[in-house]
């Protein structure tokens, strides 16, 4: 089993339409969760963290479920800058350093 | 501001030839240092990481190591590169002690071609 899986996509949606992501992780002792977005054949850039309340920023949120080591990214009101790969991250390391595991992406096309 | 150097941005090797990736960090002391690679159409894998000078801890067997000689400077190698060690390498840092929602920065990637 993957630690971290996603589904590949790709969603193809147009402007303006709301989208979800999900994602599950296999260990339970991780302790904090993000997502990246990593444009084509680019860096990784983190988009958020996601805390355990829930976190929005502008017209992306974020859930996480614990219980269900499940976690989510919705995106409202999608642009064509959107496009990109969205990228589950799970950190299994401790407070002095970051052990990424990281999904393999889900990939958004957000079309005219 | 702090800022991760990656080259080169590209490199086509032949299998059995040797490799050297070089990641610099500015801005910053005593960053954690990583090397991931993306191989097509996978997810990033963490190859390395590095919390000193020195301190190298590897997370898969493979055909690499790495070395920190300096205290900002990540070095990936190999002795002969195989055909599966094509990818996306990607040198990363984080803050020490930022806590567990420390953000991780990433450099440009190098794309490496084993042919």
């Amino acid at each position: 089993r993957k630690e971290v899986e996603q589904d590949p996509g790709p969603f193809n949606v147009p402007e303006g339409a709301t989208v979800a992501f999900n994602c599950t992780y296999s260990n339970s002792a991780s302790q904090s969760f993000f997502w990246y977005r990593q444009d084509c054949r680019k860096e990784p850039k983190l988009l958020m963290s996601v805390y355990s309340s829930g976190n929005e920023d502008g017209r992306f949120t974020a859930q996480l479920n614990r219980a269900s080591q499940y976690i989510s990214l919705l995106i409202r009101d999608s642009k064509l800058s959107d496009s990109a790969t969205y990228l589950c991250v799970v950190n299994e390391g401790d407070t002095g350093f970051q052990k990424l595991v990281f999904g393999t992406g889900t990939r958004l096309l957000v079309s005219p | 501001s702090q800022t991760i150097h990656q080259w080169p941005a590209t490199l086509v090797q032949p299998v059995g030839s040797p490799l050297s990736l070089e990641c610099t960090v500015e801005g910053t002391s005593n960053p954690n240092l990583y090397w991931y690679r993306q191989a097509a159409g996978r997810g990033l894998q963490l190859l390395f990481y590095s919390v000193g000078i020195g301190q190298i801890s590897s997370e898969v067997p493979q055909n690499l190591s790495a070395s920190r000689p300096q205290d900002r400077q990540f070095i990936l190698s190999s002795k002969k590169l195989l055909l599966s060690d094509s990818g996306f390498y990607l040198c990363a840092w984080s803050s020490t002690g930022g806590g567990m929602n420390t953000e991780a920065f990433f450099g440009q990637g190098t794309r490496l071609t084993v042919v």
